[in-house]
């Protein structure tokens, strides 16, 4: 059975801090990663991507990816209230299907 | 403007009932996908299409059939509802299927009494 795992939280951060959300995989042939931001009721957004390892920043965000360790995390600076929504990480079956799959997402709760 | 969109947003029926739920996006993008959030936030691949054609069709009962009338169109047929079917319905379309993300469209929420 092929997983993605993240802490379910609440993650409680206050405003300013850096939130660090991780995600672990069970497939070693997955190559693609993703993060999506869903606010309550809301439907799920890209936040980043990333495929190779080492960091990848898009502003305040930044997503790290160590595939000999099977590890991908999220860390978001500077954390303001609007960050707070579940944060879920993605990860491509690998091989022919085209399977994303998702974790169960982090609450992530900003305290202003 | 919307790029995914889907109808009905709320759905409330009763259990036996059949219902729809239509997708359509306007990105051009080839594939397309119907996922299932439970309440525990978890979101799961139902089925896929690519260019109209079934490429993945998980572990789902038969009483769900996917009819994708062209490549912008994606509707979900749900036969005989039960209780356990009460979800989050989202469609999702990508460029290409392959490792690729997912737009994802704004969900229906459907309730079986």
């Amino acid at each position: 059975q092929k997983e993605v795992e993240q802490n379910s939280g609440p993650l409680s951060v206050p405003e300013g801090a850096i939130a660090s959300l991780n995600c672990t995989y069970s497939d070693r042939g997955s190559q693609s990663f993703f993060w999506y931001r869903q606010y309550s009721g809301k439907s799920p957004e890209l936040i980043m991507f990333i495929y190779s390892n080492g960091d990848k920043e898009d502003g305040r965000f930044t997503a790290q990816l160590n595939k000999a360790s099977q590890y991908v995390s999220l860390l978001i600076r500077d954390s303001q209230p609007s960050d707070s929504a579940t944060y879920l990480c993605a990860a491509d079956y690998g091989g022919a299907t085209n399977k994303l799959i998702f974790g169960t997402g982090t609450l992530l709760a900003v305290q202003p | 403007d919307t790029a995914v969109s889907q109808t009905p947003k709320y759905l409330v029926t009763q259990m036996g009932n059949d219902k729809s739920i239509k997708c359509e996006q306007n990105l051009g993008h080839d594939t397309m996908y119907w996922y299932k959030q439970d309440s525990k936030k978890f979101l799961k691949i139902m089925f896929s299409y690519n260019n109209k054609e079934l490429i993945i069709n998980e572990t789902v009962p038969n009483r769900f059939s996917p009819k994708s009338p062209d490549k912008a169109h994606l509707n979900l047929h749900i036969n005989s509802l039960e209780l356990g079917d009460s979800a989050v319905y989202f469609c999702a379309s990508s460029q290409v299927p392959v490792a690729s993300y997912r737009f994802f469209g704004p969900g229906t929420r459907l309730t079986v009494l």
